[in-house]
């Protein structure tokens, strides 16, 4: 079975730096998906960005880009001009691409920004 | 584009109940899946359905049970309630394979 990890169950950052989060998972298969999803105070899930692993060039969203190391199993979130509107619980979650469509969660990494 | 709707967003109900808790996915999207998130155990799968089919399950006892729709709408019940099912429950919806599941608001259910 699929496990995904995030170490850090808080962070924090001062306004307009940077910060990563990271995020570990371990699986034997060769392709699948990764992502990161927001949670702010509302309970929504919001998806940041995705990663699929058959492409080796990282992700990027605007400010926010990962850092993608298939063979370490390693998955880190990389948030730059940090704003108030980043804080937010981070998951890191995991997805088969053999039809099994369910996501396998971290436990979330609480991230607060600092003004 | 309209987003994935959940109804009822908050609903308290005492052991013993049962409850029906309804999605509707964005429109196109013909899978839908459902998770539980609370403090102790975090998010964890419920089941998906896609065209009306369940295709997968999580490790939850037989009281949880799920069904869709020919509209892809999907609803999800629990009978026998106890304290333990209160949580946030997600629903989220993807076109198809290999493409984003994108979450509703949710569902906070209280069991008293």
């Amino acid at each position: 079975a699929q496990t995904v990890t995030q170490s850090q169950p808080e962070m924090s950052v001062q306004e307009a730096e940077t910060v990563t989060l990271s995020c570990t998972y371990d699986t034997s298969e060769s392709d699948y998906y990764l992502f990161w999803y927001k949670q702010p105070p509302s309970r929504q899930m919001i998806l940041v960005i995705r990663q699929e692993a058959y492409k080796q060039q990282n992700a990027t969203e605007n400010r926010f880009s990962v850092n993608f190391q298939k063979a370490a199993k390693s998955f880190s979130l990389k948030i730059s001009d940090s704003q108030l509107g980043d804080a937010a619980m981070y998951f890191c979650a995991y997805e088969t691409n053999f039809g099994n469509e369910k996501l396998t969660f971290g436990t979330g990494t609480r991230l607060t920004i600092i003004p | 584009k309209a987003g994935v709707t959940q109804t009822p967003r908050y609903l308290i109900k005492t052991r013993g109940q049962q409850v029906t808790l309804s999605c509707s996915p964005i429109s196109g999207h013909r899978s839908v899946s459902w998770y539980q998130q609370t403090p102790g155990q975090g998010l964890q799968f419920l089941f998906e359905y896609f065209s009306e089919t369940q295709r997968n399950k999580g490790n939850f006892p037989g009281r949880f049970s799920g069904r869709q729709f020919s509209n892809s709408r999907s609803e999800m019940n629990v009978s026998t309630l106890e304290l333990g099912d209160s949580a946030l429950y997600l629903c989220a919806s993807k076109r198809s394979a290999k493409e984003t599941q994108y979450f509703g608001p949710g569902t906070r259910l209280l069991v008293l």
